[in-house]
């Protein structure tokens, strides 16, 4: 049981748009603090693709974005490619004083 | 560039101890804006994270895993380690290692490629 919660599963054709949604609480995206999310390709280490709710490091697509209102945080894909095909996760910090993770979100293009 | 490379045994035998290094290439460990990490993904599911240590040894655990775990830091060879006691098959997993930033800059801006640990008699 993942303590950020995301849906297990999204799909879309090619040039659609997606979106992924991460479910937190009081002890964490509640609190305020900053949502980030990393993309997975199959075999690989993740790779981060929106920092601080709504920043893509260099190279990423601006096809990729991300938002926050109070204890959730969406990420959207716009423009499908197959290249997308992926899982998502989302991650944040928790009054643990550790960091959480979503338990992911894969991204099937039909 | 900054690189991260995990290496330990692909093997551990149950109620033994796992150690995993980490070596830190193309930049200092001992950064003012960063920490260290490991987090892991055990087969077919998602990341979990385990914990994060500052170049002066400050570290911080998953409360869960913080009875089992230590995270050390030698800043003379640009390494940290993870130490994972008494483990059960349950502790097979992917393991990175990662960096962060410090508060609020949270996130894992660079990645190892990851090492595969069975644990198993």
């Amino acid at each position: 049981q993942s303590v950020l919660t995301q849906p297990p599963s999204v799909s879309g054709a090619p040039g659609q748009r997606v979106t992924i949604s991460c479910t937190g609480s009081s002890s964490n995206i509640g609190a305020g603090y900053d949502v980030h999310w990393y993309q997975q390709l199959p075999g690989t280490a993740p790779k981060l693709l929106i920092y601080s709710n709504n920043n893509r490091p260099s190279g990423v697509p601006d096809r990729f974005s991300g938002s926050k209102s109070g204890p959730s945080a969406s990420l959207a894909i716009t423009g499908l490619q197959p290249e997308d095909e992926a899982d998502y996760y989302c991650q944040s910090y928790d009054s643990s004083l550790s960091g959480v993770f979503g338990g992911g979100t894969k991204l099937t293009v039909l | 560039q900054l690189q991260l490379q995990e290496s330990g045994p692909g093997l551990v035998k149950p109620s033994e101890t796992l150690s995993l290094t980490c070596t830190v290439s193309g930049g200092s460990i001992s950064s003012s804006t960063h920490y260290w990490g490991w987090i892991r993904q055990p087969p077919g599911k998602g990341l979990e994270w385990i914990g994060s240590i500052y170049y002066t040894g400050l570290s911080y655990y998953k409360p869960s895993l913080k009875s089992r775990v230590t995270i050390s830091v030698d800043t003379s060879k640009n390494q940290f380690s993870l130490d994972l006691s008494s483990v059960t098959a349950a502790d097979t997993a992917v393991y990175y290692c990662a960096r962060r930033g410090t508060m609020p800059y949270y996130y894992m801006d660079v990645w190892g490629k990851g090492t595969t640990v069975t644990v198993s008699s």
